[in-house]
């Protein structure tokens, strides 16, 4: 069965400093990965995805997430964060087939001024 | 373009009853998905419907129902409501091709008491 691993429940960053959030997943084939953010009581967004090719994938609002198959981790990335990035943040695998997303646990990011 | 739209966007119900959730997809998508959010089980996929058959479904109990239309709006339901479904509700709507974007609406917030 997949899963999906986010270590970090909560994680403080200044602005402008850089932010890393860790997700870790178990899938039984080639995995179909993605990272979405949500705002408080909004629904999600998708930041960015990987299927193939580029190990190294950029996605939107700066963002981008590097594919490490021997790590099973798909960590995301920004270089300088903004207020407007805080939120939280939700790693997903999917299936081969279909829309059947599972989801990590979430990191909540808090951006101090 | 409008966006995904649930209705209602916050409902309270008592416990045995039932209830009856709405998400109109974006134009042209042919596949509505729904997940539970909720603090202690995070975001847990429920099933996805495209063109009108359930193509995938997650790990809930037969009280949880859905079907969609012939226009691609879908609709869930929860019969006999016990308090632990009290949460989110979020549709998710898209092409239809496996593991496109998604695009979430705002979602239900549904309180059992």
């Amino acid at each position: 069965a997949q899963s999906v691993t986010q270590p970090d429940i909560h994680i403080t960053v200044s602005e402008g400093a850089s932010l890393e959030l860790r997700c870790n997943y178990s899938y039984g084939a080639t995995p179909y990965l993605f990272w979405y953010v949500q705002s408080p009581g909004q629904g999600l967004q998708l930041l960015l995805k990987y299927f193939s090719g580029d190990t190294l994938v950029q996605g939107i609002k700066g963002f981008e997430a590097e594919f490490k198959r021997s790590q099973s981790s798909f960590n995301l990335r920004k270089p300088s964060v903004h207020w407007s990035d805080a939120a939280e943040y939700f790693c997903a695998v999917g299936k081969a087939a279909g829309n059947k997303l599972t989801f990590g646990g979430g990191t909540r990011v808090l951006v101090k001024p | 373009k409008a966006g995904v739209t649930q209705t209602p966007r916050y409902l309270i119900k008592t416990r045995g009853q039932q209830v009856t959730l709405s998400c109109s997809p974006i134009s042209g998508h042919r596949s509505v998905s729904w997940y539970q959010q909720t603090p202690g089980q995070g975001l847990q996929f429920l099933f996805e419907y495209f063109s009108e058959t359930q193509r995938n479904k997650g790990n809930f109990p037969g009280r949880f129902s859905g079907r969609q239309f012939s226009n691609s709006r879908s609709e869930m339901n929860v019969s006999t409501l016990e308090l632990g479904d009290s949460a989110l509700y979020l549709c998710a709507s898209s092409s239809g091709w496996p593991n496109e974007k998604l695009f979430f609406g705002s979602g239900t917030q549904l309180s059992v008491l």
